[in-house]
């Protein structure tokens, strides 16, 4: 079965960096679009990132842009997310989601997410 | 592009029919999804394209609306509905997902 798991998170001062990861399986992890997406602690959801299924491709939350870069390895059905110049406000759980197949950025499967907090 | 959720939250009984709202700040056709989430865990996707449900998902949802204003429907409440719900859009980058309506079973 189709299987999401994020690893990498913990605590980190502000300004450093941090890269999650998302082992994936279950699936043909080359031809699907992949996303981050984030909820702070009592938050909603904020959508982070998006990388197309060959990586050629790349978008971003304006919070995010210019800090964080997705990307992937297809060679080892995994996704990654670089996270530079942490804040206080990047604290939160972040998953990793696969699209589905009937439209391509709905985000029919979801990890169980790994959290990242930003404090000194 | 701006999405909005209304009521923030609500309590209902079982057996009622609830809808929750999604309102778009420009035209985004049927490009909506809604998502069930319970605490701790990870969100569900429900309803694509605005009306269509995905597979697994009980009947008793429904989705519908386009261009800027949308409905999530539940007939038949059911305790296990009890959690918070979420539209996206999917029209254009970056996929603004709504604030959330959190449901409670009374």
């Amino acid at each position: 079965q189709v299987q999401l798991v994020e690893s990498g998170g913990g605590v980190v001062q502000p300004g450093r960096s941090l890269t999650l990861s998302c082992v994936t399986s279950g699936f043909s992890f080359s031809i699907y679009r992949m996303h981050w997406v984030r909820q702070a602690p009592g938050k909603g959801l904020e959508w982070v990132a998006v990388i197309s299924n060959d990586g050629s491709n790349e978008d971003y939350a304006d919070a995010v842009k210019g800090r964080f870069t997705i990307s992937r390895d297809n060679s080892e059905n995994t996704l990654y997310v670089k996270m530079n110049s942490l804040r206080a406000e990047d604290t939160a759980v972040y998953y990793c989601a696969r699209s589905s197949d009937q439209i391509p950025d709905a985000l029919v499967f979801w990890g169980q997410g790994t959290m990242v907090t930003v404090s000194s | 592009i701006q999405v909005t959720q209304s009521p923030s939250s609500l309590s209902a009984s079982v057996g009622d029919r609830v809808a929750i709202t999604c309102r778009a700040s420009q035209d985004i056709s049927n490009y909506l999804a809604w998502y069930q989430q319970k605490p701790g865990k990870a969100p569900n996707l429900l309803i694509y394209a605005a009306s269509t449900l995905q597979s697994g998902v009980p009947s008793r949802f429904s989705g519908s609306g386009s261009g800027t204003d949308f409905t999530l429907t539940i007939s038949r409440l059911q305790p296990e509905d009890a959690a918070t719900y979420y539209c996206q859009h999917l029209h254009s980058r970056p996929y603004t997902f709504g604030q959330g309506t959190k449901l409670d079973i009374k």
